[in-house]
């Protein structure tokens, strides 16, 4: 079955750096999308990516739906403490195919 | 208000037990899902409907079933629980999008713990 990987597995960082995280597949997906997880929270969307090559924004998070329709990066900029959390990936074939398919996702730690 | 939200939000049982796990929606969607999180294993797919009428199993429903009550109400059970269910569950709804993919939004979850 179609496999996410997510990289990295964890990141530790100073306020005010940018991060960056990517999810690759071994086949392609239609629209790619991007979840945080506050702990004890349900993951929240933060970004959907419907077009090969689609560069989106969402204040300071921005996310491209990689040309080969295979991969997808999110980055942060100048991050906050409130950035902490679990950050997933999730691609989906779309059509008939309503499955969404996870990364194990990137824990983000913030240091003040 | 939460446009997902789940009930228990924590539920401690023992080996057993039959227990369910309710979700309600106010975000008019059809389609509605549950899911199981462990550490390091990310999100697994239950079951999955995408009407009333309609219950699908997903990749991990064994141990597991479901009841479509309403458009607005999807109930997880699991008819004898057992340790290894332990971990958070999720609800989550959608809405198709543009006729061909549609993004899913998650309730805040249930930890279950069973003993």
């Amino acid at each position: 079955g179609q496999q996410l990987n997510q990289s990295p597995q964890s990141m530790f960082i100073q306020e005010g750096e940018d991060v960056s995280m990517n999810c690759t597949s071994s086949s392609i997906f239609n629209t790619w999308l991007w979840y945080k997880q506050d702990p004890g929270e349900g993951p929240v969307l933060l970004i959907a990516l419907y077009k090969a090559g689609e560069l989106t924004s969402n204040g300071r998070l921005t996310a491209q739906f990689g040309i080969t329709r295979k991969d997808s990066f999110l980055n942060i900029s100048a991050s906050i403490p409130s950035d902490v959390g679990i950050y997933f990936c999730a691609g989906q074939l779309g059509g008939s195919n309503y499955k969404l398919t996870f990364g194990k996702g990137t824990l983000l730690t913030v240091n003040p | 208000d939460a446009d997902v939200t789940q009930t228990p939000r924590n539920r401690i049982t023992k080996t057993g037990k039959r227990i369910m796990l309710e979700c309600s929606q106010t975000k008019g969607h059809d389609r509605m899902y549950w899911y199981r999180q462990d550490p390091g294993l990310g999100l697994r797919l239950i079951y999955y409907s995408f009407d009333v009428k309609d219950i699908n199993k997903g990749e991990i429903s064994d141990g597991y079933s479901v009841s479509r009550q309403a458009q607005a109400k999807f109930s997880l059970s699991l008819e004898s629980a057992i340790p290894n269910q332990t971990a958070l569950y999720f609800c989550a709804t959608s809405d198709p999008y543009r006729g061909w993919t549609d993004t899913q939004y998650f309730g805040p979850g249930t930890r279950l713990t069973v003993l």
